[in-house]
């Protein structure tokens, strides 16, 4: 089973600053890997998938790279409403199995 | 618009079994894969299980013993059963839309239906 691992657990940020945020999975993942934001009572929602394709309606501030083991999503300058959990996820090929990341919080 | 929305009981109890339904609006039943989230309390995500139209199904390993998962295209539903529940089964269940290619990623998410285990 592909682990996924996400660093910071809690980044501590204000509004207009970048954030970096990073997934390390636990044997290559190729650049299949997707991100995610949640807010509070909210269901997550799809950022980037395949590494570094945003999703519809995603702003360009959001934007993924990374291949292999190593990933990151960086949002460039913080809004408000960014503050939230992101979780990166994968899929093992076979049997097809999805595991997410522990999550990293973004506050203020 | 795609619109995902889960329905079932908010109480379970112990030893009895889960049952959820996802009805799913807009878009094709059938080019899709169909899965279940769950979040528990102050925790990440954990992915349950998958149905696609043709049979296909994939289960999460820790709970594949206990899980079904099933889609009716008639209904546009797809359904969950989880038997035995314990309290570690409590946590806010979302159905998804999966899209897959050489990856997956789940495009579209139910709002999430909390589901308490208790006596």
């Amino acid at each position: 089973e592909i682990v996924l691992t996400q660093s910071p657990a809690t980044l501590s940020l204000s509004p207009g600053e970048r954030a970096t945020l990073s997934c390390r999975a636990s044997q290559s993942v190729s650049s299949y890997l997707a991100w995610y934001q949640q807010k509070p009572g909210q269901a997550p929602r799809l950022l980037i998938y395949d590494a570094s394709n945003r999703a519809t309606g995603i702003p360009a501030r959001f934007s993924g790279r990374g291949s292999g083991t190593d990933f990151t999503l960086t949002i460039s300058s913080l809004e408000p409403e960014d503050f939230a959990v992101y979780y990166c996820q994968q899929r093992s090929n076979w049997p097809p199995i999805f595991t997410f990341g522990p999550g990293t919080k973004v506050d203020i | 618009q795609v619109q995902l929305k889960e329905s079932g009981p908010g109480l379970v109890k112990p030893s009895e079994t889960l049952s959820l339904t996802c009805s799913v609006s807009g878009g094709s039943i059938t080019t899709y894969y169909w899965n279940w989230i769950r979040q528990s309390p102050g925790k990440g995500l954990e992915w349950i299980a998958f149905t696609h139209y043709t049979g296909s199904t994939n289960y999460n390993p820790s709970l594949k013993s206990r899980v079904t998962v099933s889609l009716d295209t008639s209904k546009r539903q797809f359904s969950l059963t989880l038997s035995s529940v314990t309290a570690a089964d409590t946590a806010v269940y979302y159905c998804a839309r999966e899209e897959r290619f050489s990856s997956s990623w789940f495009d579209y998410w139910g709002q999430g239906i909390p589901v308490t285990v208790s006596s």
